[in-house]
């Protein structure tokens, strides 16, 4: 069955570091999704991605936050300066088509920034 | 704005004993409902969804009854495994509204004892 993967698994950073997120999204999925899960709390909905362009975007994803399809089959979350409030699950999700088209998510990308 | 209470957890149950988790909504729309489930050290999975009032939703032994009257979606399962122990999240989004993000619930986790 079809899945969609994350890596890496795990990323520790320095505050003010850049990181990157990737994401492979199922393949004939037309929409992508990341999300935030700091720990403890609820998981949040961070920008949506349709038709190479952003669809729609939470208040927490800020100029630090950039989104990108570089090549038909990656999908990348990158933050150009960590801070540490940054720290938590990135989950990464895509959906195929359809008003009631369920959203399929990858095992998320617990980053850590110190 | 389009937001999800569940119950607070932690639940703990002894092995076969009848499980609800209760949760309710408020959507400016006609949402579709979900229930995600998260295992230990996993991403979401999603365990059932339903996407207009009285549907029922269903998978593994747990139900959820989309009731518009009381906006509640509470999950159940008549006899719950060790298996089950995990997080619970219910969810919505709002078909044909924007990019359909999910809005998540804080989550529910259960412990089932042996």
């Amino acid at each position: 069955e079809p899945e969609v993967t994350q890596t890496p698994s795990h990323q520790v950073t320095q505050m003010g570091q850049e990181v990157i997120l990737r994401c492979v999204p199922i393949s004939n999925h037309l929409y992508f999704y990341w999300y935030r899960q700091i720990l403890g709390q609820k998981v949040e909905f961070l920008v949506s991605f349709y038709n190479n362009e952003i669809s729609e975007k939470s208040e927490i994803f800020d100029d630090q936050f950039s989104v990108e399809r570089p090549d038909g089959s990656n999908f990348t979350l990158k933050i150009r300066s960590t801070k540490l409030e940054d720290s938590a699950m990135y989950f990464c999700a895509s959906r195929r088509t359809g008003s009631t088209d369920t959203q399929y998510f990858g095992p998320g990308t617990r980053l850590t920034v110190l | 704005g389009d937001s999800v209470t569940q119950m607070e957890g932690p639940v703990t149950l002894s092995e076969e004993a009848f499980l609800t988790i209760n949760c309710t909504y408020t959507a400016t729309g006609y949402p579709s409902l979900f229930w995600y489930v998260q295992y230990p050290g996993e991403g979401l999975q999603l365990l059932l969804k339903a996407t207009k009032a009285d549907d029922k939703g269903s998978n593994k032994g747990f139900e959820a009854t989309y009731r518009k009257e009381t906006t509640s979606f509470h999950l159940e399962k008549g006899s719950v495994q060790v298996s089950d122990s995990a997080v619970y999240f219910c969810a919505l989004t709002v078909p044909n509204q924007g990019a359909q993000k999910l809005v998540f619930g804080q989550g529910t986790r259960l412990t089932i004892n042996p």
